[in-house]
């Protein structure tokens, strides 16, 4: 069985500063991450995912996360906030190889960024 | 443009209706998906097929049907046994390592 937990489900930041949302799995084989970005009334957007070649991975929006195997995480970071990036944010995990890659969601962490 | 069509984008039900919400894909995919969306509650699976003609159960499927006619088309039906169905209700399709996701159903009881 797969599972996630998103730390927090609502984090609030400065504009400029850094952006920090956390996210545990737990998956019984190596495990495919990912994260999305909603905004108000849409769909999800693919930030950026992990598939088990580097282990920091970038994305778009100046997004990048850290897949660390001993901490169970995928935490997603951006250095430098902007108004833009206020929506809520979504990890993800499907397990790796075959050809079920039904995806299991954590239960999201609103961002607020304050001008 | 290659993606996922969901529509309407708005839908309400009155107490007791079945209704269907469409999902079309032009991605050429085999693998589509319904997720229900609460505040709160992240996404949660109800339907998936990955083939035509067939389908399964995902984590909540009580109240709500599936069919899987053609490759491109996995429409849902919220039937009147789904006691709280006021939700957004997201398609998506799977292939390889990425989902590509619709823009959403936003459905309401009145």
């Amino acid at each position: 069985a797969q599972s996630v937990t998103q730390l927090g489900s609502h984090v609030s930041v400065s504009e400029g500063a850094l952006v920090l949302l956390r996210c545990n799995y737990s998956s019984s084989v190596p495990p495919y991450l990912f994260w999305y970005v909603q905004y108000p009334n849409q769909g999800l957007q693919l930030l950026l995912k992990y598939t088990s070649a580097a282990t920091l991975v970038k994305g778009i929006n100046g997004f990048e996360a850290e897949f660390k195997k001993s901490e169970t995480s995928f935490h997603l970071t951006k250095p430098s906030a902007h108004m833009s990036d206020a929506a809520e944010y979504f990890c993800a995990v499907s397990l790796s190889g075959g050809s079920n890659y039904k995806l299991t969601f954590g239960k999201g962490t609103l961002l607020t960024v304050n001008p | 443009d290659g993606g996922i069509t969901q529509s309407p984008k708005y839908l309400f039900r009155k107490e007791g209706q079945n209704v269907t919400l469409s999902c079309e894909q032009n991605l050429n995919h085999d693998a589509m998906y319904w997720y229900r969306q609460d505040p709160g509650q992240g996404l949660r699976l109800i339907y998936y097929s990955q083939i035509v003609n067939d389908f399964q159960k995902g984590d909540i499927a009580e109240g709500y049907s599936v069919s899987r006619e053609k490759k491109e088309s996995f429409p849902l039906t919220v039937t009147s046994a789904q006691k709280n169905p006021t939700a957004f209700y997201l398609c998506a399709s799977i292939q390889a390592t990425e989902a590509f996701f619709g823009q959403g159903t936003r459905l309401t009881v009145v």
